[in-house]
Formats: C-alpha cells, sequence, structure tokens
C-alpha cells in the first residue's frame, strides 16, 4: 500500500510569501504529525491530529503557523508571511491509534513521508 | 523537562566492526521508546521499538537496542556494520497512551572502508 506522501517535495519561496504544505497519510490511519526538521537539528514536533482534531498546538512556532485536517484524511500546513528562519524541512507522519485502556497502547508508531524542503529567500 | 540526548553528533566506524550508538532519556515515567534511521534523500524509516516486555528489542536490519531502566537509556547496537548503514540515527520517546513523541537531534554515522 502507499506510504505518507507529501507536496511539494521542494518549495523556494519568497521573504513575506505565503506557502502550503500538503501531507496525504495512510489510508486508515487517524493521527496525523507535523515535524519540522532544520539543518543539523532533530525534529522539532509541530502539531497533532486526532482525526480532524488538533488536541496539541503547542509547537507550532508563531502564530504565522496554522494547520488543518479535512476529513480525517489529508492535511495541510500553512506557513503565513514566510520568513528565512523558517527555512528547514517539514515532516509528516501518520500512525495508527487506539484508546488508551483495555490494554491498548495508544499511540502506534509513526510512518514518515519525505518531506518537504521549504527554503525562504 | 521531558528530553532526549544523543551525545555523539558524529561517528566513524570500520566496516565489519561493531557499533553503538547512545541514547539517554529524560521523562516522567517509562515512555514508549524508538530508533529511526534517515539515509540520504529518504523519509525516516522505524529500526525498532520498545513498549514493554523483553528489554532487549531486536529491529530490522540487524539491530539491536537495550532498554535500561536505571541508566534511562536505550542504546543501539549492531554487531558488522555495512556501507550501506550510513546514515543519521535518531533516538525518540514517545508517552504511554499520548502522542507528543520527542525526537534526539541525531547521530550521523560514517562508514569506512
Amino acid at each position: 500500500g502507499a506510504g505518507v506522501s507529501q507536496s511539494p517535495s521542494n518549495k523556494v519561496t519568497e521573504k513575506g510569501k505565503d506557502v502550503e504544505l500538503r501531507c496525504d497519510p495512510i489510508s486508515g490511519h487517524t493521527a496525523l504529525y507535523w515535524y519540522r526538521q532544520s539543518l543539523g537539528q532533530g525534529l522539532e514536533f509541530l502539531i497533532y491530529f486526532q482525526g480532524n482534531s488538533a488536541p496539541d498546538k503547542s509547537g507550532l512556532p508563531s502564530d504565522r503557523f496554522s494547520a488543518e485536517r479535512t476529513g480525517g484524511s489529508v492535511s495541510t500546513l500553512t506557513i503565513q508571511r514566510t520568513q528565512q528562519e523558517d527555512s528547514a524541512v517539514y515532516l509528516c507522519a501518520s500512525s495508527l491509534y487506539t484508546p488508551v485502556g483495555s490494554g491498548s497502547i495508544g499511540t502506534d508508531t509513526q510512518y514518515f513521508g519525505p518531506g518537504t524542503r521549504l527554503t525562504v529567500l | 523537562a521531558q528530553s532526549v540526548t544523543q551525545p555523539d553528533i558524529h561517528i566513524t566506524v570500520s566496516e565489519g566492526a561493531s557499533l553503538e550508538l547512545r541514547c539517554n532519556y529524560s521523562y516522567g515515567a517509562t515512555p514508549y521508546l524508538f530508533w529511526y534511521v534517515q539515509s540520504p534523500g529518504q523519509g525516516l524509516q522505524l529500526l525498532l521499538k520498545y513498549f514493554s516486555g523483553d528489554t532487549l528489542v531486536q529491529g530490522i536490519k540487524g539491530f539491536e537496542a537495550e532498554f535500561k531502566r536505571s541508566q534511562s537509556s536505550f542504546n543501539l547496537r549492531k554487531p558488522s556494520v555495512h556501507w550501506s548503514d550510513a546514515a543519521e540515527y535518531f533516538c525518540a520517546v514517545g508517552p504511554r497512551g499520548g502522542f507528543k513523541t520527542i525526537f534526539g537531534a541525531g547521530t550521523r554515522l560514517f562508514v569506512k572502508a
């Protein structure tokens, strides 16, 4: 089956422009995550969706960043008025999720997409 | 504060030599533990994970990791490294019953002939 896909693979934009990054999770995965990976850095958690809801938006760096998910599937990460420090690889991941309790584990293994490399000039 | 530390930014080993990549974590409770590998131009791939049970976990590509609660460590090992193992390796922790996974900064592995 298809894995997580992201588009575009590369995006070059000018400072001050808005950008939209797209993530298509694995079919049936209810949990979806966005991360940012800056050069030489680990992964920085941005936001998590369970279905269409985002229980935790605490990782979004500023109010210029927003994300939505529709139909429990595709998600878009929007960065408004981009700045040079936004340049990074943006990774999306999806996983199955089972409610905690009855021996279930909650979140499961995350499967990552190839990422979108964003360059802000 | 919750954190993951990978003390080695990069490591160089000879092909055929053994490998150990270190990972220490700080967490309020026993978390779920993961190792991921990121090859050049590739996405992150799960090598192995620890949820419970046997503290020695076997993964793909001949990797294993051992969870040591007393040391808050989850070191990754491989007995004999292949040139194709050259990549960046990330240790990660996630909460039981939660979702926010915390990643270390990564260790880049170089393999010399």
